[in-house]
C-alpha cells in the first residue's frame, strides 16, 4: 500500500525525556513537514523539508528537532525543551516537483501525552 | 507572513440544510491557493476542495463550493444538503504558490449535523 505511516498512535512520555514520533512514506515524495495540533489552535508548522539532508523550521520549531537521512523517513524528536509538548502531531507529505500544486496527503497522527 | 482567520468555533444544522463556514485571510502574496479540509473524529486530514487563487470562476465538488472574494480575502465553504457524515472539524487552509513551505491553517470550524 501506498502512503505515510506515523508510530506510535499514542506516546506517553515523562518530564525531562526526550521521544521521537516516526514518520515513514512510500509515496517517493520529496516534501515532509510535521504539524502539531492542539484543541481550538488548528495546525500548526513545527518543521519541513524539501530534500534529503534539508530541513527549515517553521513557526514553533522551539523545543524540537528532526533529521531527514533518507527520503522516506523524517523523524521528530520532542525534546525537553519542548515546555508543553502534550498534542496531536500530523505528518504530511508532497510532490514537491512538476506543477506548482501538488496534494498534501497526511498521515493518521501520533497523540503524545506528557505524564 | 501570511494568516488565516475562522471566525465560527462552532455551527450546528439539521441534516440536508445548506451552511456556509467562513473563512478569511491575509497575504500580501499574488500567487497562492486555498484548501478546505476535512477532519472526522478518526482525526483524518482530508481535502475537501482547493481554489487557485489566479482562478476567478468559483471551484465546486459535489455538494462542496467555495466563494472566492479575491480582493475581500474571503474564501467561504458552502455544503449543500448537508448529511451526518459532514459531521466533522472544519479547516481553512493557504498555501503560496510553489508550495515550498507548506499550509498555513486556521484554527477550525467544528460543524455538527443533526438528525
Amino acid at each position: 500500500d501506498g502512503g505515510i505511516t506515523q508510530s506510535p498512535k499514542y506516546l506517553f512520555r515523562k518530564e525531562g525525556q526526550n521521544v521521537t514520533l516516526s514518520c515513514e512514506q512510500n509515496l517517493n515524495h520529496d516534501a515532509m513537514y510535521w504539524y502539531r495540533q492542539d484543541p481550538g489552535q488548528g495546525l500548526r508548522l513545527i518543521y519541513y523539508s524539501q530534500i534529503v539532508n534539508d530541513f527549515q523550521k517553521g513557526d514553533i520549531a522551539e523545543g524540537y528537532s528532526v533529521s531527514r537521512e533518507k527520503k522516506e523517513s523524517f523523524p521528530l524528536t520532542v525534546t525537553s525543551a519542548q515546555k508543553n509538548p502534550t498534542a496531536f502531531y500530523l505528518c504530511a507529505t508532497r510532490l514537491g516537483r512538476g506543477p506548482v500544486w501538488t496534494e498534501a496527503f497526511f498521515g493518521q497522527g501520533t497523540r503524545l501525552t506528557v505524564v | 507572513a501570511q494568516t488565516v482567520t475562522q471566525s465560527q468555533p462552532e455551527m450546528s444544522v439539521q441534516e440536508a440544510e445548506t451552511v456556509t463556514l467562513s473563512c478569511t485571510y491575509d497575504t500580501s502574496e499574488n500567487n497562492y491557493y486555498l484548501f478546505w479540509y476535512k477532519q472526522p473524529p478518526s482525526r483524518q486530514m482530508i481535502l475537501v476542495i482547493r481554489q487557485e487563487a489566479y482562478k476567478q470562476q468559483n471551484a465546486t465538488e459535489n455538494r462542496f463550493s467555495v466563494n472566492f472574494q479575491k480582493a475581500a480575502k474571503s474564501f467561504s465553504l458552502k455544503i449543500s444538503d448537508s448529511q451526518l457524515g459532514d459531521t466533522a472539524m472544519y479547516f481553512c487552509a493557504f498555501m503560496k504558490g510553489g508550495g515550498a513551505d507548506g499550509l498555513t491553517f486556521g484554527k477550525g470550524t467544528h460543524l455538527i449535523i443533526q438528525p
